[in-house]
């Protein structure tokens, strides 16, 4: 079991639909990202939040939105999103962003968009 | 521009035998961090190892350490002793300071077999 936890595991949305993707840590950490990965690609970055506020956003298409309510919790909002979109959700969290601090990912939400 | 490169796709290798895992990279930066990452079919990300530009010694941890030759750009993964549930994708990972130290850009990872 992993120290994060994502949920749901998987999901199936149409392209008209709003979902969330939910993603939780307990271990104290206040970084934490937002990578989409396809099948049998390397993870990409999409989002970081260090102490609570977006520190980087890598150009990803509003249909994304990230939220960070609070040092524990990450979302990602879905909205409108198209089929290429289809892909594994990964969060991870780290003490901070700085140098030397491994990323704790989560298993991910297998995301299919109808 | 940073470039990291893993030139093994996939990889098949006899349980108890060590398994070398190359990465090799482009950067003009003296300074960056270099992971690796373990990545099983069910999806998790697990963290194996971190060796930092600056650091003088190998990064060890268990069966896995990290043969770092700096002046080749290269941060190759030794795991000894493999085990069946060694079978996994691994990616070589790297941040750099210019970019942020928490944006991690990954290689294309090598898929490894361990047979018995």
């Amino acid at each position: 079991d992993t120290e994060v936890t994502q949920t749901p595991k998987h999901l199936v949305m149409g392209m008209t639909n709003k979902k969330s993707l939910k993603c939780e840590q307990h271990m104290g950490h206040r970084a934490m990202y937002w990578y989409k990965q396809k099948a049998k690609k390397p993870p990409e970055l999409m989002f970081v939040y260090s102490y609570e506020k977006l520190s980087i956003n890598e150009s990803v298409p509003s249909r994304f939105s990230p939220e960070c309510p609070n040092s524990s919790l990450l979302n990602l909002h879905l909205h409108a999103l198209q089929p290429e979109d289809s892909a594994l959700y990964l969060c991870a969290s780290s003490q901070d962003s700085g140098k030397g601090q491994p990323q704790h990912f989560g298993d991910g939400t297998r995301l299919s968009i109808l | 521009a940073q470039k990291i490169t893993q030139t093994q796709p996939g990889m098949f290798v006899q349980e108890k035998e060590a398994v070398t895992l190359d990465c090799t990279y482009d950067t003009s930066d003296p300074s960056y961090g270099l992971f690796w990452y373990k990545q099983p079919s069910s999806g998790e990300m697990i963290f194996l190892i971190y060796q930092g530009s600056y650091d003088q010694q190998n990064a060890t941890e268990g069966r896995y350490s990290l043969n770092f030759q700096k002046a080749r750009k290269s941060a190759n993964l030794v795991i000894s002793a493999s085990q069946l549930g060694d079978s996994a994708m691994y990616f070589c990972a790297m941040s750099f300071p210019k970019e942020s130290w928490g944006k991690l850009q990954f290689g294309a990872g090598t898929q490894v077999v361990v047979t018995p």
